[in-house]
């Protein structure tokens, strides 16, 4: 298994403002990804956190709103951009490819942010 | 498309066995996840199934067939700690890309 670390767990944000979240993994995964949870929702896939490359972003996100970095098989950084209230939400770490032979995904705990 | 149906909320009792079936349409297949999400915690891996067939884990069970693109989670001998959300996850070829169903809320009473 891996334990991820995610920060900040919170924040409250003004709109029009951008904010950073990081990701550590406790050891080299293979695959990173970032997910969205809004309150009372599902997760969405936001995009794949590529090692050394641009992420891979799923339909309806762009790389000017939510640039991803990942300098490394550990860590990882997801940006919003350019806040507004509708980004309110919570914003999931994940990883696999841990020395599993199911490839099942593990969870930072998740940084909540309020827009205002 | 992608498209994961699950049932929005269930109801059962405590000792009881419950099912939650899910239903996907993909566009390719390298597996299948259960996850629990307990309220304002992240999602926790519970099964795996990738060929068809019946998957057991103690009190939890997972089926898969793939012709008919359906799932369901099993919980047998159920308990109040098992109130939570029980997510489908179908992982798509080539990688680990991974897409959730909108979740099941669990209710288990006394």
């Amino acid at each position: 298994s891996a334990v991820i670390s995610q920060k900040p767990s919170r924040d409250i944000c003004q709109r029009g403002t951008s904010l950073t979240i990081q990701c550590q993994v406790d050891s080299q995964v293979t695959m990173m990804f970032w997910y969205r949870q809004q309150p009372g929702q599902s997760l969405t896939l936001i995009a794949t956190a590529n090692q050394g490359s641009e992420a891979t972003y799923e339909s309806g996100f762009v790389i000017d709103k939510f640039p991803i970095s990942r300098p490394n098989l550990t860590f990882s950084t997801l940006t919003v951009s350019n806040m507004s209230p509708e980004d309110s939400s919570i914003y999931l770490c994940s990883a696999a490819g841990t020395g599993s032979n199911t490839g099942e995904l593990f969870f930072g705990e998740g940084s909540r942010l309020t827009v205002l | 498309g992608q498209n994961i149906d699950q049932p929005t909320e269930m109801t059962a009792t405590e000792g009881a066995i419950v099912q939650i079936n899910c239903t996907y349409q993909t566009s390719g297949f390298n597996g299948l996840f259960w996850y629990q999400q307990h309220a304002g915690e992240a999602p926790t891996f519970l099964s795996y199934n990738v060929l068809d067939g019946l998957e057991e884990k103690g009190r939890f069970s997972s089926f898969l067939s793939r012709s008919k693109g359906y799932s369901y989670l099993l919980l047998k001998e159920l308990q109040m700690k098992d109130s939570a959300s029980y997510l489908c996850a179908v992982r798509g070829p080539g990688g680990f890309k991974t897409i959730f169903g909108a979740g099941t809320r669990l209710f288990v009473k006394a």
